[in-house]
């Protein structure tokens, strides 16, 4: 069976500091990995995914997300987070018959 | 222009009626996808279309019907609403590579 799993419900940076957001997964098979944001009272829309190659994947918004076979990861990570990004993030994976598994979500607090 | 519209946005229903939320995309993909979210729970996928005429039933299909008349139309169905479906249901289409492409949400809650 198929699991995701983000530790942190909730996380709290202030501007301008770097983020890493934490996602583990569980997958017998290759694992195709995405992360999505939710901003407030919206759809999630995607950040970036993984598929195969390099294990560093660049997506919108300066955000980063590095796939570790070995460490059964896919952390999201910035540089420099702003105010503006201050959303609910979605670690997600595709399993059987192309339907795709959301881990519960961590909630990123940006203060100012 | 959002490609992904559902309605009614908001929903009020009675324990034992039934209610039906639509959904309707312009982008011309096979899949559309039923989840919903809750807190604490993430995203739960309730059913899925591969195309016109095609219903799967995904992880927690039970008291939802789903039906896809077209490739443009994709409906969630609650015979006998209870309670527990209070909750919001999110649409979505996949294309090729699989990327979801999400409506902003039906909010049903059932008293």
């Amino acid at each position: 069976a198929q699991s995701v799993t983000q530790p942190d419900a909730r996380v709290t940076v202030s501007e301008g500091a770097s983020l890493q957001l934490r996602c583990k997964y569980s997958y017998s098979a290759t694992p195709y990995l995405f992360w999505y944001v939710q901003y407030p009272r919206q759809g999630l829309q995607l950040l970036l995914k993984y598929y195969s190659g390099d294990p560093v994947v660049q997506g919108v918004n300066s955000f980063e997300a590095e796939f570790s076979k070995s460490n059964s990861s896919f952390h999201l990570q910035k540089a420099s987070v702003h105010w503006s990004d201050s959303a609910v993030y979605f670690c997600a994976l595709i399993y059987s018959n192309n339907r795709i598994f959301f881990g519960d979500g961590t909630q990123l607090v940006v203060k100012p | 222009e959002a490609a992904v519209t559902q309605s009614p946005r908001n929903k009020v229903a009675v324990t034992g009626g039934k209610v039906t939320l639509s959904c309707n995309q312009t982008n011309n993909h096979n899949n559309m996808y039923w989840y919903r979210q809750d807190t604490g729970h993430g995203l739960r996928l309730i059913h899925y279309s591969y195309g016109a005429g095609s219903t799967e039933k995904g992880d927690i299909p039970d008291g939802y019907k789903a039906s896809r008349p077209s490739q443009e139309n994709f409906s969630l169905i609650l015979e006998l609403a209870t309670p527990s479906q209070t909750s919001v249901y999110f649409c979505a289409s996949g294309d090729a590579g699989n990327t979801l492409y999400f409506g902003e949400g039906s909010r049903l809650i059932v008293v």
